[in-house]
């Protein structure tokens, strides 16, 4: 059973080019969550997706970042006019069960990361 | 408001010894905890979680942590460190709140 994919693994833009990462979540799995670890601190929440829909996206910057997960194919995190704050590695993760408002027992599967680079 | 206090950024034990990475937490409500360890240019494995059984936690690799409510505190634990034990580890508060995260070194 494949664990997490996430591609690219890196990712080199410059200012003001879009950036877009994939992530296809364990077989079986249908809830899908974004990260984003900046250098030196943890991971940060940014969006929590359902196959084609949008559960919970307040850690998301409200300009430039959308996400979604169709019904096909993988999640993609997108990323309009990058700047160089937007450099980290993004994770992705996912599970089988749903999350419940913002407390949750379930065990997340991450992926190895995309690392993102703008010039 | 819910958040995670990973203690000790760095950490440097030598092989053989006891490992003990500290995390505090503060939650509105009964919390879930988890600690996950990120190997260099890999993703995040869980380690053990605490889900209001036992709170003392067995998890992979001989690790553990004990869940100190009075404390706030869900520090990890291992009698041995390995070679192998050398990464990154992060304690999380209710599946979304990480903390910064401690860098574990082990000295041969």
């Amino acid at each position: 059973n494949a664990g997490v994919m996430q591609n690219p693994r890196h990712l080199v833009r410059r200012r003001g080019q879009e950036a877009r990462l994939r992530c296809s979540p364990m077989k079986g799995h249908s809830h899908v969550y974004w990260y984003r670890q900046l250098p030196e601190e943890g991971l940060k929440f940014m969006v929590y997706l359902q196959k084609e829909n949008i559960i919970d996206e307040s850690g998301m910057p409200k300009e430039r970042f959308s996400a979604e997960f169709p019904k096909e194919g993988p999640s993609i995190l997108r990323i309009q006019q990058v700047v160089r704050g937007d450099s980290a590695a993004y994770f992705c993760a996912s599970s089988p069960l749903g999350t419940s408002g913002r407390s949750s027992y379930n065990e997340q599967f991450f992926g190895p990361g995309t690392r993102l680079t703008v010039l | 408001a819910q958040s995670v206090t990973q203690l000790d950024s760095h950490v440097s034990v030598s092989e053989g010894t006891p490992v003990l990475l500290r995390c505090n937490y503060s939650s509105s409500y009964s919390p879930s905890l988890f600690w996950y360890v990120q190997h260099p240019n890999k993703g995040l494995q869980l380690l053990l979680k605490y889900t209001s059984a036992a709170t003392l936690v067995k998890g992979i690799n001989g690790f553990e942590a004990e869940f100190k409510k009075s404390e706030t505190s869900f520090h990890l634990t291992k009698p041995s460190a390995h070679m192998s034990d050398a990464a990154e580890y992060f304690c999380v508060l209710n599946q979304f709140y990480f903390g910064t995260g401690t860098s574990l070194t082990v000295i041969p």
